[in-house]
């Protein structure tokens, strides 16, 4: 398995800011995502955090809206950028140890509330 | 366009009964299959994986089987507890790269 952390757990914002989230792996992990979890619905993936590189995004995702570092193997963040109350929303964490056949593991989830 | 589809939405059963949950699939060109369950304001929790190689997994009173030409995959829950109450959720892993998520079905297991 792998233990995975996330800062914060949630937060309150204003609209028009920013906010980081932090996700932290207890060991090296090949791949990273980050997901977003609307109110009431499923999870939908928003990149794919690489190491050393640009993230890959999805259809509907952009790196000025949603940038995403990956300095190591065993850490990432995903900010979001000027925010609005649609971005309101679970972000979530997940990683996978081996290559692509392998389990996926979730981090807790950051919730965001933006007023 | 890759899609998942859980059905039913929603499931409420009394404590000890045997349920099925199911998972669709379009596109049968899958690497692998995952079943999750996430409990209210909380992370995911991975429950089975299944290889595409693979027909099914167990573990303990859970066992999800996997049917990859007609797109399909269920979850079976034995002797259901009240503890089993959540949303699963069933993963779809296109090409070890891409994550497709199915809408989740959500379990209430009365007392």
């Amino acid at each position: 398995s792998a233990v995975i952390s996330q800062k914060p757990s949630r937060d309150i914002c204003q609209r028009g800011t920013s906010l980081t989230i932090q996700c932290q792996v207890d060991s090296q992990v090949t791949m990273m995502f980050w997901y977003r979890q609307q109110p009431g619905q499923s999870l939908t993936l928003i990149a794919t955090a690489n190491q050393g590189s640009e993230a890959t995004y999805e259809s509907g995702f952009v790196i000025d809206k949603f940038p995403i570092s990956r300095p190591n193997l065993t850490f990432s963040t995903l900010t979001v950028s000027n925010m609005s109350p649609e971005d309101s929303s679970i972000y979530l964490c997940s990683v996978v140890r081996g290559q692509g056949a392998d389990t996926q593991y979730f981090g807790p989830g950051t919730r965001l509330t933006v007023l | 366009k890759q899609e998942v589809t859980q059905i039913p939405a929603a499931l409420s059963v009394p404590e000890g009964e045997n349920l099925v949950l199911n998972c669709s699939f379009t596109d049968s060109a899958i690497y692998n299959l995952q079943w999750f369950r996430q409990d209210p304001g909380k992370g995911l929790t991975s429950l089975l994986l299944i290889q595409s190689s693979q027909r099914e997994q167990t573990s303990g009173r859970l066992n999800a089987s996997l049917d990859k030409s007609s797109g399909r995959s269920t979850l079976y829950i034995a002797a259901s507890q009240p503890g089993d109450s959540a949303t699963y959720l069933c993963a779809v892993n296109y090409y070890g790269q891409n994550f497709v998520f199915g809408p989740g079905t959500r379990l209430s297991v009365l007392p």
